[in-house]
C-alpha cells in the first residue's frame, strides 16, 4: 500500500513569513491531495495534483509534484494565523477506486 | 450541491459498550463512502470503503465492522468497545473509478472510550 512521509511533522512560524511543508511517497503518485484540517473537524480540500511537475496555486497557497511523482511540496507564502491547522497530504490508490491514504500530517501554528 | 452528514459529533462511551455512527450523503448517486480514523498524534487510517450498497471492503483488521444499507448512508459499528477505538472517525465521499477527483469529508466524530 502507499506509504506517505510528511515532513516536519510540526512547524511554528511568525506570521508573514514563508514557509514549506513536504510530502514523499514509496511509490509513484497517481493523484496527490492536500487538504487541510482545523483541530477537531473535518478535513478541508486544498488543491489535487496528478502530472509530474505540475503546480497549482490558490491564494498564498502553492503546491508542486515533482517530474518523477514521488514528492510534493505545499509552500504558504506570507503566513497569517488563519494558516494555522493540520496539513495532510494524501495519495491516491492505483486501485482505480479512489481510495486515498494519507500521510501523518504537519501541524503548523502561526504566532501574530 | 453536494452534502455530506456525520453524526454525532462527540461520544463519550465504556468500554465493551456498542457503537453505530451514522454518515448520509447528498446530491449524489452512487458514491464511494469512506471510514476514516484519526487517532491521537498519527495519521488519518483508511478503515473501510465501499463502492456500492453491501460493498465493503476492509482496510485494516479491527473491531469495528462497516455496513452500507443504502446508496447514500454508511454506518461504523462495534458490538465491544476497546479502549484503543478512541480516536477522530471521519466519514468520506468521492465519486467516481480513479480519475483524480476529491473526496468530501464530513465533520467528524471524536469517540472517547472509557
Amino acid at each position: 500500500s502507499q506509504e506517505l512521509e510528511q515532513s516536519p511533522q510540526s512547524l511554528i512560524v511568525q506570521e508573514g513569513k514563508n514557509l514549506t511543508i513536504n510530502c514523499t511517497s514509496s511509490k509513484t503518485l497517481y493523484g496527490l491531495y492536500w487538504y487541510k484540517q482545523k483541530y477537531g473537524e473535518g478535513l478541508i480540500f486544498l488543491m489535487m495534483l496528478q502530472k509530474g511537475g505540475e503546480e497549482k496555486s490558490h491564494e498564498k497557497i502553492t503546491a508542486k509534484l515533482d517530474e518523477k511523482k514521488q514528492q510534493s511540496s505545499l509552500h504558504i507564502t506570507a503566513s497569517q494565523p488563519s494558516h494555522a491547522g493540520i496539513y495532510l497530504c494524501g495519495a491516491e490508490d492505483s486501485g482505480g477506486y479512489q481510495k486515498v491514504t494519507f500521510g501523518t500530517g504537519t501541524k503548523l501554528q502561526v504566532i501574530p | 450541491s453536494q452534502t455530506i452528514h456525520q453524526w454525532p459529533a462527540t461520544l463519550v462511551q465504556p468500554v465493551g459498550s456498542p457503537l453505530s455512527l451514522e454518515c448520509t450523503v447528498e446530491g449524489t448517486s452512487n458514491p464511494n463512502l469512506y471510514w476514516y480514523r484519526q487517532a491521537a498524534g498519527r495519521g488519518l487510517q483508511l478503515l473501510f470503503y465501499s463502492v456500492g450498497i453491501g460493498q465493503i471492503s476492509s482496510e485494516v483488521p479491527q473491531n469495528l465492522s462497516a455496513s452500507r444499507p443504502q446508496d447514500r448512508q454508511f454506518i461504523l459499528s462495534s458490538k465491544k468497545l476497546l479502549l484503543s477505538d478512541s480516536g477522530f472517525y471521519l466519514c468520506a465521499w468521492g465519486v467516481g473509478l480513479g480519475g483524480g477527483t476529491e473526496a468530501f469529508f464530513g465533520q467528524g466524530t471524536r469517540l472517547t472510550v472509557v
